[in-house]
């Protein structure tokens, strides 16, 4: 099974700051893709990654896969309130989907 | 168009019950996936069924098993249950099923929240 690390483990940050996550592994990833979950619901997708390099943008967050596709980022800027979640990471290993431990961002106005 | 929806969403149980949860997916998803998130463990990932069949299974015990029906309906169902498996439960469903570069996008219920005393 290939294990995604996921850090830090928490982050609180006030509201304006800059902030990245990270999510790696020793293994290749044929794509990642990073969700953010609220309290009290389900993950929601957020963007998949799937070329080494690739750099998406979605508003404020930025993702980014490494070259060897075993690692990927996520960069918010001028976090906000509304920023506040879980943030997880999943790469497919064989026929299913594995999560990293995930991020709990909290920004505070 | 309705999201994927799961019931019960909280549920409190005695050590040895068993319990049955179920989720409905979004209109055309054929594949189902369920997970279990802990705290401590985070996602860990169950079981996926598509088209009725089960695909894959996560390393859980026996005593946790599911089935899908024929209008992609999914029930999961833990026996004899324990304190451990006090968990918030995840049902994902997908058009297609999930890894092998499908490239999947999961979208996931609220969860049933499991409490065994």
């Amino acid at each position: 099974t290939q294990l995604l690390e996921q850090s830090p483990q928490f982050l609180s940050i006030q509201e304006g700051e800059n902030l990245t996550v990270y999510c790696n592994s020793s293994s290749v990833f044929s794509s990642l893709q990073w969700y953010r979950q609220e309290p009290g619901e389900g993950p929601v997708l957020l963007v998949t990654v799937v070329t080494g390099g690739e750099v998406k943008k979605l508003k404020r967050l930025t993702f980014q896969f490494g070259d060897a596709r075993k690692d990927s980022s996520l960069h918010i800027t001028a976090a906000q309130p509304g920023d506040t979640g879980l943030y997880l990471c999943a790469g497919e290993d064989g026929n299913k989907l594995v999560f990293g431990a995930g991020t709990i961002l909290r920004v505070k106005s | 168009k309705a999201g994927v929806t799961q019931t019960p969403r909280y549920l409190i149980k005695t050590r040895g019950q068993q319990v049955t949860l179920s989720c409905s997916p979004i209109s055309g998803h054929r594949s189902v996936s369920w997970y279990q998130q802990t705290p401590g463990q985070g996602l860990q990932f169950l079981f996926e069924y598509f088209s009725e069949t089960q695909r894959n299974k996560g390393n859980f015990p026996g005593r946790f098993s599911g089935r899908q029906f024929s209008n992609s309906r999914s029930e999961m169902n833990v026996s004899t249950l324990e304190l451990g498996d006090s968990a918030l439960y995840l049902c994902a469903s997908s058009l297609g099923p999930t890894g092998r570069g499908a490239n999947e996008k999961l979208f996931f219920g609220s969860g049933t929240q499991l409490s065994v005393l």
